[in-house]
């Protein structure tokens, strides 16, 4: 397994401002993968954070909306820019230690409310 | 449009029987399927994993898939207090670039 440390674990953000979560993993990994999970939802992925080129976002989200780094095989981060109430949610960062098996770790997620 | 499809529940059991949680999935290319359990406020956690069609044991569950029903289900036998949880069934195509479709899950109560 692995150690996914996520900052914030919430917050409570105004409409119109941008916020960067951070993810930290205590083990280099491959794959890191960005996903959101809506009250009642179930996890959409957002994108795949590739470690040095730009992430590779699922349809529906878009680079200017959602800005990820990648700078190295430990750490990324995702900016949820000019938010709406809209992108209330809880963003989970995630690794997959052993590449395209699909077999997924999570952070504590980052709740983030959106007034 | 990839979807998989679960029902939302609660799957109410007592404690001792046998919870049976099921799965469906639209897209015929998918290769691998995996269950997630996720606790109230915590994230996912990966309980089983299948590629296979048939039976898959591991402890206290077993994960059943069949393809040509595009179909996979989760056993929880002798289910504890402790199960208590939404589970998620997810599933991949597996081509080189792993990405997952979660279903919405299925909440999952059992009672002392």
């Amino acid at each position: 397994s692995a150690v996914i440390s996520q900052k914030p674990s919430r917050d409570i953000c105004q409409r119109g401002t941008s916020l960067t979560i951070q993810c930290q993993v205590d083990s280099q990994v491959t794959m890191m993968f960005w996903y959101r999970q809506q009250p009642g939802q179930s996890l959409t992925l957002i994108a795949t954070a590739n470690q040095g080129s730009e992430a590779t976002y699922e349809s529906g989200f878009v680079i200017d909306k959602f800005p990820i780094s990648r700078p190295n095989l430990t750490f990324s981060t995702l900016t949820v820019s000019n938010m709406s109430p809209e992108d209330s949610s809880i963003y989970l960062c995630s690794v997959e230690l052993a590449a395209y098996t699909g077999e997924l770790f999570f952070g504590e997620g980052s709740r983030l409310t959106v007034l | 449009q990839k979807e998989v499809e679960q029902n939302s529940g609660p799957l109410s059991v007592p404690e001792g029987a046998i919870a049976s949680l099921n799965c469906t999935y639209s897209d015929r290319g998918s290769q691998s399927f995996f269950w997630y359990r996720q606790y109230s406020g915590k994230s996912p956690e990966l309980i089983m994993f299948i590629y296979s069609n048939g039976d898959k044991e591991d402890g206290r569950f077993t994960a059943q898939l069949n393809k040509a029903s595009q179909y996979v289900s989760l056993l929880i036998r002798d289910s504890q207090p402790s199960d208590s949880a939404t589970y998620l069934c997810a599933v991949s195509m597996n081509s080189g670039y792993s990405t997952l479709t979660f279903g919405k899950g299925t909440m999952l109560l059992v009672s002392p």
